[in-house]
């Protein structure tokens, strides 16, 4: 069964304090993997996607990372307006007029000033 | 440009009484897609559409039908609500894979707290 799964559920950090966050997966074939961000309230809004092992992706404070069984969502020396639910979903496709998209269901970031 | 909206924001029913929840995107975009949000569930995809006049079954599509009748506006339609239904909808938008291409990532709405008594 393809199945998305992150970590840790909630996670608090001082400001300035670097960690990162887990999405592994296991899917039949993996066409994508998306993060995204949602704030309290609003609809999630796209981050990063990447294709293929290896693949890297950075945005400001933020950098994203694949591997065959998982991504990391790296957050170096983060701000109180980080905090956020982030959300982590993989596209499989078993044709091309078939669609699955699964999300995981997210990390909740706290960032202390 | 306001992207994807979504009407109403909140609603509450009554067991057995039926509501459409209407979303709309100014992005000209060719796919479109109805989720339910619920608490330690996840995001979990209803139904989509990948063209006008298309639609197309996702994880859970018992109790919900929808329409896709004008590529900018897709429907959710809730023929009969059940307290299970009680959730928040969102609606997203991407513009389409082209063939041997990557997908393309989603645009959501602000979504809509449906409560159902």
């Amino acid at each position: 069964e393809d199945q998305v799964t992150q970590s840790p559920e909630a996670l608090r950090l001082q400001e300035g304090e670097s960690s990162s966050l887990n999405c592994s997966y296991t899917v039949s074939g993996l066409r994508g993997l998306f993060w995204y961000r949602q704030d309290p309230g609003k609809g999630p809004e796209f981050l990063f996607t990447l294709y293929s092992a290896g693949e890297e992706k950075e945005k400001e404070r933020l950098k994203a990372t694949l591997t065959k069984k998982e991504s990391f969502l790296h957050i170096t020396a983060p701000k109180p307006e980080d905090s956020a639910t982030y959300l982590c979903a993989v596209q499989v496709s078993e044709n091309i007029r078939t669609y699955k998209y699964i999300f995981g269901t997210g990390t909740r970031l706290k960032v202390l000033a | 440009n306001a992207g994807v909206t979504q009407t109403p924001k909140f609603r509450v029913l009554k067991t057995g009484q039926s509501m459409t929840l209407l979303c709309a995107q100014d992005m000209n975009h060719e796919y479109m897609y109805w989720y339910r949000q619920d608490p330690g569930m996840g995001l979990r995809l209803i139904h989509y559409s990948v063209g006008e006049g298309t639609t197309a079954k996702g994880e859970v599509p018992d109790g919900y039908n929808v329409s896709r009748l004008k590529k900018q506006n897709f429907l959710l339609g809730l023929e009969s609500a059940a307290p299970s239904q009680t959730s928040v909808y969102f609606c997203a938008s991407s513009y389409p894979r082209t063939s041997g291409g990557p997908y393309n990532e989603q645009f959501f709405g602000p979504g809509t707290r449906l409560t159902v008594l």
